[in-house]
């Protein structure tokens, strides 16, 4: 398996502009989270999914976050407009009904807003 | 109070010792226990799971649980440099959700 596929890598855009994430999970796992990481705050959990539906969205820093999952393959993350305390590491993580502590991360999209 | 607690660190061990990592959670209802490392620049990785009091062994990593005392706990033995990195407890909030704490960084010192 690819394990959780996420991008862009890296992103580098001007405060107001739109950015989205995305989000590939591993096939067969039925929970995806989305963490923001930051050296200030750690690892925050920002919304999870549970069969494409959303289960706790109250991570979410402000309205300007919104997330998708429209089907099993694919979530996104979108910030707009975009600012500068918004630059973080944006991880994506998997898991599944049987093991929902165990998650498997994506390599992160690194975010910067100038 | 922060739902999970850790020293941030850094933690500096000599090669071949035991480093003692620590963790407190504050939900009581929390019935599963997760240490997850990151080495810089990467994504965490899960090392260990703990659902039960007591001990969990694999290879060099021990978990310990209390849930009375709401305490976690990993010990590595004979400790490596390829262990320097940052290691994040997580703790089940319910519904699936995983919570972390801050994470402690870990230096092994050759």
């Amino acid at each position: 398996d690819a394990g959780v596929i996420q991008s862009p890598r890296h992103e580098v855009t001007e405060m107001g502009q739109e950015v989205t994430l995305r989000c590939k999970p591993i096939s067969g796992h039925d929970y995806l989270f989305w963490y923001r990481q930051t050296m200030m705050r750690g690892l925050e959990l920002l919304i999870y999914f549970n069969n494409n539906v959303p289960i706790d969205d109250s991570g979410m820093p402000e309205d300007r976050f919104s997330a998708k999952m429209p089907n099993a393959s694919f979530s996104t993350l979108k910030i707009q407009p975009s600012e500068p305390r918004d630059s973080a590491v944006y991880f994506c993580a998997s898991s599944w009904t049987g093991r929902t502590g165990e998650l498997f991360f994506g390599e992160g999209s690194r975010l910067t807003v100038l | 109070q922060k739902e999970v607690e850790q020293n941030s660190g850094p933690l500096s061990v000599p090669e071949g010792a035991i480093a003692s990592l620590n963790c407190t959670y504050s939900d009581r209802v929390s019935q599963s226990f997760f240490w997850y490392r990151q080495y810089s620049g990467k994504s965490p990785e899960l090392i260990m799971s703990i659902y039960s009091n007591g001990d969990k062994e694999d290879g060099r990593f021990t978990a310990q649980l209390n849930k009375a005392s709401q305490y976690v706990s990993l010990l590595i033995r004979d400790s490596q440099p390829s262990d320097s990195a940052t290691y994040l407890c997580a703790v089940n909030g319910g519904g699936g959700k995983l919570i972390f704490g801050q994470g402690t960084e870990l230096s092994v010192k050759p």
